[in-house]
């Protein structure tokens, strides 16, 4: 089936730091989201592309949809200890028209005051 | 909007207990989706409707997983009978879809099940 490979697993950083995670993909996507995660919540919606090349900021995230359609990143810039939890990519094809997402198994990042 | 709502927040159980875990989704989404998340095995898609009708059930474990969405503002997901591999945290997400692509999940708070 389909598949979302997404990187680094796991990040420990220093706060203030710089951070980039990314996903690839098997397939094309005409949509990619980033979600986060906090402990003992769900996950919750931070940056949506819909265009090849699109590159789109929310405060310290900077997110680009691949121009291969095939991938993504997520930048965040300055981390601060809040930034603490789970980063999910998820994307959607073009035969997805039920809405369905694929979700990458998620970076889980820790920040160090 | 008040989001999507899901109840239990937790919920405690014996082997072999039935399990209903129950969500409402945002006013005026068409499509609702159960997910199951654990460490092992991540966010997994266990099904989906579009306007009240399942579309897609190939993610529901076994017999013993059913869901229904009697309208579009209830559904449920129920575990009979359970077992401690059911522990998980369960997640409702709900969606407006439309033609042109931009279907955005919002996700429910989660039900953590414990099934001892």
């Amino acid at each position: 089936g389909q598949q979302l490979n997404q990187s680094p697993q796991s990040m420990f950083i220093q706060e203030g730091e710089d951070v980039s995670m990314n996903c690839t993909s098997s397939s094309i996507f005409n949509t990619w989201l980033w979600y986060k995660q906090d402990p003992g919540e769900g996950p919750v919606l931070l940056i949506a592309l819909y265009k090849a090349g699109e590159l789109t900021s929310n405060g310290r995230l900077t997110a680009q949809f691949g121009i291969t359609r095939k991938d993504s990143f997520l930048n965040i810039s300055a981390s601060i200890p809040s930034d603490v939890g789970i980063y999910f990519c998820a994307g959607q094809t073009q035969s997805n028209q039920g809405g369905k997402l694929i979700f990458g198994q998620g970076t889980e990042l820790s920040v160090k005051p | 909007d008040a989001g999507v709502i899901q109840s239990p927040r937790h919920e405690v159980t014996e082997m072999g207990q039935e399990v209903t875990l129950r969500c409402k989704p945002i006013s005026g989404h068409n499509s609702l989706f159960w997910y199951r998340q654990t460490m092992m095995r991540g966010l997994e898609l266990l099904i989906y409707f579009n306007n009240n009708v399942p579309i897609d059930d190939s993610g529901m474990p076994e017999d013993r997983f059913s869901a229904k969405m009697p309208n579009a503002s209830f559904s449920t997901l129920k575990i009979q009978p359970s077992e401690p591999r059911d522990s998980a945290v369960y997640f409702c997400a709900s969606s407006l879809v439309t033609g042109w692509g931009k279907n955005i999940q919002y996700f429910g708070a989660g039900t953590r099940l414990s099934v001892l």
